[in-house]
């Protein structure tokens, strides 16, 4: 079975750019997690959806971080305008609503310049 | 609240030696604990959970982890250590409880394996 699929799996970008980061959670989940890390800042849980709908967008940092679930297969994490202290791997993940595991893609590395 | 100490961010262990990688947490509810292994440049990969039901959980690649409630503790064992166990692991938690995904993970604790 397919895993998470996240896009890209790197991206360098200059600060003030817009980055658009992708995910495919795994089919059939219902819940999809955005989490970011950094060496500092470890783990952090930015956005969960629940059948499309966010949830608790409590850790997402500042308004310039967007994310957005259009359907049950699809889901995007937006930075405008970027800045280097968003440099960091961000990793999306799904869950099944009667399970408690999370499955996490293999990670979208962030360089913003 | 609920959260979760890993002690020690880095650990190493010589091959063929026992690994123990320590981890407490803290929660009002009864707990989900999850243990994770990201390898180098890779996502986070489940090794073993704990939901309430035998207290001595069995995970992938030899690894297993004890539920003691009493010392608020879960940490992860394996009797030998290999080469290829080089990685960094995550103690997570969550609350038992349905609608509520909000995860926390410790801070990891990467572990070396000499020769």
């Amino acid at each position: 079975d397919a895993g998470v699929i996240q896009s890209p799996r790197h991206e360098v970008t200059e600060m003030g750019q817009e980055v658009t980061l992708r995910c495919k959670p795994i089919s059939g989940h219902d819940y999809l997690f955005w989490y970011r890390q950094t060496m500092m800042r470890g783990l952090e849980l930015l956005i969960y959806f629940n059948n499309n709908v966010p949830i608790d967008d409590s850790g997402m940092p500042e308004d310039r971080f967007s994310a957005k679930m259009p359907n049950a297969s699809f889901s995007t994490l937006k930075i405008q305008p970027s800045e280097p202290r968003d440099s960091a791997v961000y990793f999306c993940a799904s869950s099944f609503s009667s399970g408690n595991t999370i499955y996490f893609g293999e990670g979208s590395w962030l360089t913003v310049v | 609240a609920q959260s979760v100490t890993q002690l020690g961010s880095h650990v190493s262990v010589s091959e063929g030696a026992l690994v123990l990688l320590r981890c407490n947490y803290s929660s009002s509810v009864p707990p989900y604990l999850f243990w994770y292994v990201q390898y180098p440049n890779q996502g986070l990969q489940l090794l073993l959970k704990y939901t309430s039901a035998a207290t001595l959980v069995k995970g992938i690649n030899g690894f297993e982890a004890e539920f003691k409630k009493s010392e608020t503790s879960f940490h992860l064992t394996k009797p030998s250590a290999h080469m290829s166990d080089a990685a960094e692991y995550f103690c997570a938690v969550s609350p038992a409880s349905s609608g509520t995904y909000k995860y926390i993970f410790g801070t990891g604790t990467r572990l070396k394996v000499l020769a």
